[in-house]
């Protein structure tokens, strides 16, 4: 069955670095592009990034532009997201999903989410 | 202030039919298919309805999309406890280049 493991949240400083991984198993990784779905406590869904099943094409919502870098390793079925100038409104639970369809917003599988906490 | 507009609340008694709207604009819901999610407390979000009205396999068919213009609905017959959730409408948006949420609604089951 389909799974989809985040890991590497953490409290983290304003204006330090961290790195989300999500281990991807019981299907053929290299053929689906994959999101980072974002959820501020309490709050609703917010997109932040798309990568294409061989990472030729990735997508950014404007509020990680230039300080997000999404990245896959189909070798090791595993899907990373890099966040650097970390914000306080970057605190969330931060979501990997599968794309069902390309550039439909279509989601069929999610992980179980990992808690990324920005504060000093 | 989210891309596309649903109401915060919704609620129905056991047996009813409800709906939620979700209202967006010509560069997604009126160009791309809309996505339904359902999220349960403290839970993970799961695929409800894909491309407007497919649903994937293993949800009920008391749930059901359609879209029209720039709005998309999702309704839910034969109201149940175990769908007292959030739900979250989303499409692809071609100016944005990227996927647009509703805010959710909130659904009580009385």
């Amino acid at each position: 069955q389909v799974q989809l493991v985040e890991s590497g949240g953490g409290v983290v400083q304003p204006g330090r670095s961290l790195r989300l991984s999500c281990a991807a198993s019981g299907f053929t990784f290299s053929s689906y592009g994959m999101h980072w779905v974002r959820q501020a406590p309490g709050k609703g869904l917010e997109w932040v990034t798309l990568i294409w099943y061989d990472g030729s094409n990735k997508y950014y919502a404007d509020s990680v532009k230039g300080r997000f870098t999404i990245s896959r390793d189909n070798s090791k079925n595993t899907l990373y997201l890099q966040m650097n100038s970390l914000r306080a409104e970057d605190t969330a639970v931060y979501y990997c999903a599968r794309d069902k369809i390309a550039l439909a917003g279509t989601f069929d599988h999610w992980g179980q989410g990992t808690l990324v906490t920005v504060s000093s | 202030q989210s891309v596309l507009t649903q109401p915060p609340s919704a609620s129905g008694t056991p047996g009813q039919r409800v709906t939620i709207s979700c209202s967006g604009s010509s560069s997604n819901i009126g160009s791309n298919t809309v996505n339904w999610y359902q999220q349960l407390p403290g839970t993970a979000p799961k695929l409800l309805i894909y491309s407007n009205s497919q649903r994937p396999s293993g949800v009920p068919d008391r749930f059901s999309g359609s879209k029209s213009g720039t709005s998309a609905s999702l309704a839910i017959s034969g109201l149940q406890s175990e769908d007292e959730a959030d739900y979250y409408c989303a499409a692809w948006d071609d100016s944005l280049n990227g996927v647009v949420f509703g805010g959710g609604t909130k659904l009580t089951v009385l």
